[in-house]
Formats: structure tokens, sequence, C-alpha cells
């Protein structure tokens, strides 16, 4: 039972558009989100999160949306650049009170941006 | 250099052979973890050290998998005996503190179980 879904495993955008990428979670006591970039041969770097108390935070070209009565978020990147080109991992944590930063991660969309 | 290093960076084992992973996490950082990726998956976590006290083990696969963290701050993952299933990218990630933030990972441990 994956507790965190990204169900499009790619995507693909021209460059300059708007490129966003969708997420689902089944555990009611997820209360905080991240995204996670990840190149080739690299490990996953953070871009950017959004606490269950938010329905949107916005960081330059970035903006996570938080729908909790959906539990459904989204990445929103515009305008979209070639080097965003990577795959783009969703996870979420619980309570600091439980298991303090352990994350449970989607499966990642691949984001091709095409010049 | 100042973020999460990981050695070896490829490893391979025949089956049947032990294995240590290392991570060196960033300098004062409190929080380590450790995550296996397998091919088109997400990282799936595995253990979770505070300081030296390892503090959630829940994700470790089985007994061949040990993990320590004896003077809270470099960590190693032993894999025991390794079978086939065993072959991923073994991530490991540290914070600096104890609650919701994110995580620096390393480049991460790519074994192969012959």
């Amino acid at each position: 039972d994956q507790q965190v879904k990204q169900n499009s495993p790619s995507l693909s955008v021209q460059e300059g558009r708007i490129s966003i990428l969708n997420c689902d979670y089944t555990n009611s006591m997820f209360d905080y989100f991240l995204w996670y970039k990840k190149y080739p041969a690299e490990g996953p770097t953070f871009l950017i999160s959004i606490s269950s108390i938010k329905d949107k935070n916005e960081d330059g070209r970035f903006t996570v949306f938080l729908n909790k009565s959906a539990k459904h978020l989204s990445l929103h990147i515009v305008p979209s650049q070639p080097g965003d080109s990577a795959v783009y991992f969703c996870a979420a944590s619980g309570s600091p009170n439980t298991n303090a930063g352990k994350s449970t991660f989607g499966d990642g969309t691949t984001l091709t941006v095409k010049p | 250099g100042a973020g999460v290093s990981q050695s070896p960076r490829y490893k391979v084992a025949k089956r049947g052979q032990d294995v240590a992973l290392r991570c060196d996490p960033i300098s004062g950082h409190v929080s380590l973890f450790w995550y296996q990726q397998a091919l088109g998956q997400g990282p799936e976590f595995l253990t979770y050290f505070q300081n030296e006290a390892q503090l959630d083990k829940s994700g470790l696969p089985s007994d061949r998998f040990f993990a320590e963290r004896p003077e809270g701050s470099v960590s190693t993952l032993k894999i025991q005996r390794t079978q086939q299933e065993d072959s991923a990218v073994y991530l490991c990630a540290s914070s600096p503190g104890r609650g919701h933030e994110k995580l620096f990972f390393g480049s991460g441990t790519q074994l192969s179980v012959l």
C-alpha cells in the first residue's frame, strides 16, 4: 500500500510554459510535505516544502499547492527551463513527536523541458 | 567538502558476501537517515539515527541489515550474506535538527549483487 503516489511517471513541456507535477497521499497523519529534484547519478536535492497549516508556498519559479481535503499536492514550475529537466520526488512526513523527519517518498515524475 | 559523502560509489558483491557502506554526514548534523532506492522507484526509509542513538529501524528489510553510528557522526550500513534483491542504490541523508526539515542527501552507493 503506497502512501504517497505520483501517478504520472513522466511529463514533457515546452520551455517557457508551466510544468505541473502532481502527488496524492493516503495517510492523514502526514503534516509536512516536500519536493526533491534529482539529476542522474546524484542524490535528491531539496526544492520546496509546505506545512499542512498552509495551502500554498512559493519560492521563485516554484510554487507548491496543498489541498488537505483531497489529500493532494502539486508543484508548479513557471516558466519551465531546460535545466529543470530531472526526476521530481514528492515526500511526506508526520508529526515531529513520532518519526521525526522520516519521509515517505513517491516514485517520482521525470520532467523533460524541451527548448 | 560540505556535503554528505558516501563511499564506495559503486560496489559489486557476489551473493553471500558481506558489504559495508559508509556515510559521512554534514558536520554537526544531528539526524542521519538511510534510504534504499530500487530502480524506477522512490527512496524507501531504512533507519534513522539521532546522534548515536538508532531511534527507528522499522524499514530494515531483514536481520541481515545492520546500521551503526557509534560516535554520532559517521555511519555504516552493513549487509550480511547479500542477496540479489539487495541490489539498489543506498542513499544516506542528514539534517541539522530533530524535526520537520529538509534532508541533505549524498550521491548514494550503487550496490549490485551478482
